[in-house]
């Protein structure tokens, strides 16, 4: 089956303008999360999603990111007035469900560069 | 102290010796512990999850979990050029942290011909 997709793959953008970011999760995957990976860095937790309960923002580093989900489909991560310390590989990844035990997939990341 | 800790490499082990990856963690109440691996430029895999004291195969893959010890670890026999990657430990801190995972910063395996 079908694996969680990202678009764009790549996006260079320029200090100060806002960018989006997509994300697809697994079909029938009621989880959904997003992490940060700056090079030759590990993951960060960003946001995590679960069903219609209200998103976990706990990892969010500043009021510039934001993210929104509709149902349990598509979410978008939404930087605001870019830096370039947001420059980084931004991976989504779902679950079957947000609980203890339940395994996540990542999809492949959008690489996002700020000049 | 960092939260989840991996020897941060890199190692080296020959094809066909066991590579042994390890990783501790903080929280005496973690409940599920997950190992990925990444290939340069490629987003996270996961190949092994484990919930419960013991061990866990699958395939060349052996995970080996010690609450007690807040210890977690891969164990990977008859090591090929192809799994050379490096190896991220993730644990999940359940109770009200669910859903979050928390990765050690990785171990960067390779496996020499």
């Amino acid at each position: 089956g079908a694996g969680v997709s990202q678009s764009p793959s790549n996006k260079v953008t320029e200090k100060g303008k806002d960018v989006e970011l997509r994300c697809d999760p697994i079909s029938g995957h009621t989880a959904l999360y997003w992490y940060r990976q700056r090079l030759g860095q590990g993951l960060e937790f960003l946001i995590y999603f679960q069903g219609n309960s209200a998103p976990d923002k706990s990892g969010l580093p500043s009021d510039r990111f934001s993210a929104e989900r509709t149902g349990e489909s598509v979410s978008t991560l939404t930087i605001q007035r870019t830096q370039q310390e947001d420059s980084a590989v931004y991976l989504c990844a779902s679950s079957l469900a947000g609980r203890t035990y339940n395994e996540q997939f990542f999809g492949p990341g959008t690489r996002l560069t700020v000049l | 102290q960092k939260e989840v800790e991996q020897n941060s490499g890199p190692l080296s082990v020959p094809e066909g010796a066991i590579a042994s990856l390890n990783c501790t963690y903080s929280d005496r109440g973690s409940q599920s512990f997950f190992w990925y691996r990444q290939y340069s430029g490629k987003s996270p895999e996961l190949i092994m999850s484990i919930y419960s004291n013991g061990d866990k195969e699958d395939g060349r893959f052996t995970a080996q979990l010690n609450k007690a010890s807040q210890y977690v670890s891969l164990l990977i026999r008859d090591s090929q050029p192809s799994d050379s990657a490096t190896y991220l430990c993730a644990v999940n801190l359940g109770g009200t942290s669910y859903g979050k995972l928390t990765f050690g910063q990785g171990t960067i395996l390779t496996v020499h011909p």
